[in-house]
């Protein structure tokens, strides 16, 4: 059961440099999302996709932009890392809106900004 | 906006404990509450998820109750183990459908 997979799981970067984190699931799920977790802050939503070829603004998306590629993956690029967004990104998805059910999470992406 | 806490941070107990955590939220227009594990350096594990019309679930020695007036949750965990040791955080799903807002954690252990 592969569920919710994430690669890479730890990667630092020098500022100004960009990366695509991916995410895929094997739920057959409609919904996915990014989130990043940060000490005091807890996770905040960066971006979603409630269905396959749409994507929304979560609560932090500056910075970020987004891909759904098909149904099964959701990528996370960041065109000119900072500081800043050293964080533990996750990738979660959902049969349907976060509204009718559990989220799925992967197991998370170290990202280290130098 | 909504915002979630979760009180205390962080819990030590002895092995074999009954234990309360608990989960109050500021916007009480929710479409459900989830609560999650989350072990060290890994994801989120879903525990429990009541819909706004419900007013507990239970999973084993897992149960969660929901008051929606008064923007309160509390997860129970009955003779807690060892393996119990995780942080707990719960999640409300507010009226604008897909967006989560998660509280802070409660850090808990377990000791044999």
């Amino acid at each position: 059961n592969a569920g919710v997979t994430q690669t890479p799981k730890f990667q630092v970067l020098k500022t100004g440099q960009s990366m695509t984190l991916q995410c895929a699931q094997d739920m057959n799920h409609n919904s996915m999302y990014w989130y990043r977790q940060d000490p005091g802050m807890g996770l905040r939503l960066i971006y979603y996709s409630a269905s396959e070829g749409t994507t929304d603004k979560g609560e932090v998306p500056n910075g970020y932009n987004v891909s759904r590629l098909n149904k099964r993956e959701f990528s996370l690029r960041l065109e000119s890392a900072a500081p800043s967004q050293t964080s533990v990104y996750f990738c979660a998805s959902s049969e349907d809106g976060a509204d009718t059910g559990e989220l799925f999470f992967g197991e998370g992406s170290r990202l280290t900004v130098l | 906006k909504q915002e979630v806490t979760q009180i205390p941070a962080a819990l030590s107990v002895p092995e074999g404990e009954n234990l309360v955590l608990n989960c109050s939220f500021t916007d009480s227009a929710i479409y459900n509450l989830q609560w999650f594990r989350q072990d060290p350096g890994k994801g989120l594990t879903s525990l429990l998820l009541i819909q706004s019309s419900q007013r507990e679930q239970t999973s084993g020695r897992l149960n969660a109750s929901l008051d929606k007036s008064s923007g309160r949750s509390t997860l129970y965990i009955a003779a807690s183990q060892p393996g119990d040791s995780a942080t707990y955080l719960c999640a409300v799903v507010n009226n604008a459908g897909n967006m989560l807002t998660f509280g802070g954690g409660t850090r808990l252990m377990v000791k044999p």
